[in-house]
């Protein structure tokens, strides 16, 4: 069971904007900044967003990250089919004293 | 170009003990933290632990205290990973990443104004298998 919520699964057509939640705490997200993780399949994790919204250097602004309060999300706009892959939020967590993770989103370009 | 060059895949039988390392380029190795993250096959992500590269401090998640240790070598730019007492459950893909961070601590821990990791390593597949 992982410590910050996801959905299982996602799915979109070519073009459409897709957006992934995740629900946490007030000892993670309440309280820390959100990143995301994009790994294609049979890659290393990669980062997506950092800092709740912002872009790496090369992410096309396609991507973009918010929170608000306890939740945060992900959106894709514009899907593409190498968009297709695992998608994981993290934040630290002050009363575990570590890095948490979600369960990671499986998204599906149709 | 930054990156981080980890060792080739391991067997290992229940109850032996394993060492992954990493090897940092393209970057002064002691002015980042690196993370250890395992994911087991079809599964999600899991943080194990955390070293300074500078100090040798480290941190581990409760979950494998005891069982893990990271350490590094300096000379050669390289972060280490041991987990010991393998189990069938250690079965998983090991992953080292440069962590990003700022903060301070206060008297219940750290407080981190942005923490991420934005460079991985490659993976190291460990299998515990009898």
């Amino acid at each position: 069971q992982s410590v910050l919520t996801q959905p299982p699964s996602a799915s979109g057509t070519p073009g459409q904007r897709v957006t992934i939640s995740c629900s946490g705490h007030t000892s993670n997200i309440g309280s820390n900044t959100v990143n995301w993780y994009q790994q294609l399949p049979g890659t290393a994790p990669k980062l997506l967003i950092y800092s709740n919204n912002q872009r790496p250097s090369g992410v096309p602004d396609r991507f973009s990250g918010s929170k608000s309060g306890t939740s945060a999300s992900l959106a894709i706009s514009g899907l593409q089919s190498e968009d297709e892959a695992d998608y994981y939020c993290a934040a630290w967590d002050d009363s575990l004293n570590g890095q948490v993770f979600g369960g990671g989103t499986k998204l599906t370009v149709l | 170009q930054v990156q981080l060059v980890q060792s080739g895949a391991e067997v290992k039988k229940p109850g032996a003990s394993v060492k992954v390392s990493c090897k940092a380029s393209g970057y002064t190795f002691t002015s980042y933290d690196i993370n250890w993250v395992r994911q087991a096959t079809g599964q999600g992500l899991e943080w194990m632990g955390w070293m300074n590269p500078n100090s040798g401090n480290t941190g581990y998640a409760q979950k494998f205290q005891g069982r893990v240790t990271i350490a590094r070598n300096t000379s050669i730019s390289t972060a280490y990973m041991e987990l010991s007492s393998l189990r069938s459950e250690d079965t998983a893909v090991y992953y080292c990443a440069r962590l990003r961070h700022y903060g301070y601590y206060d008297s219940s821990g750290p407080k981190y104004y942005y923490y991420y990791m934005d460079v991985w390593g490659k993976g190291t597949t460990v299998t515990v298998s009898s």
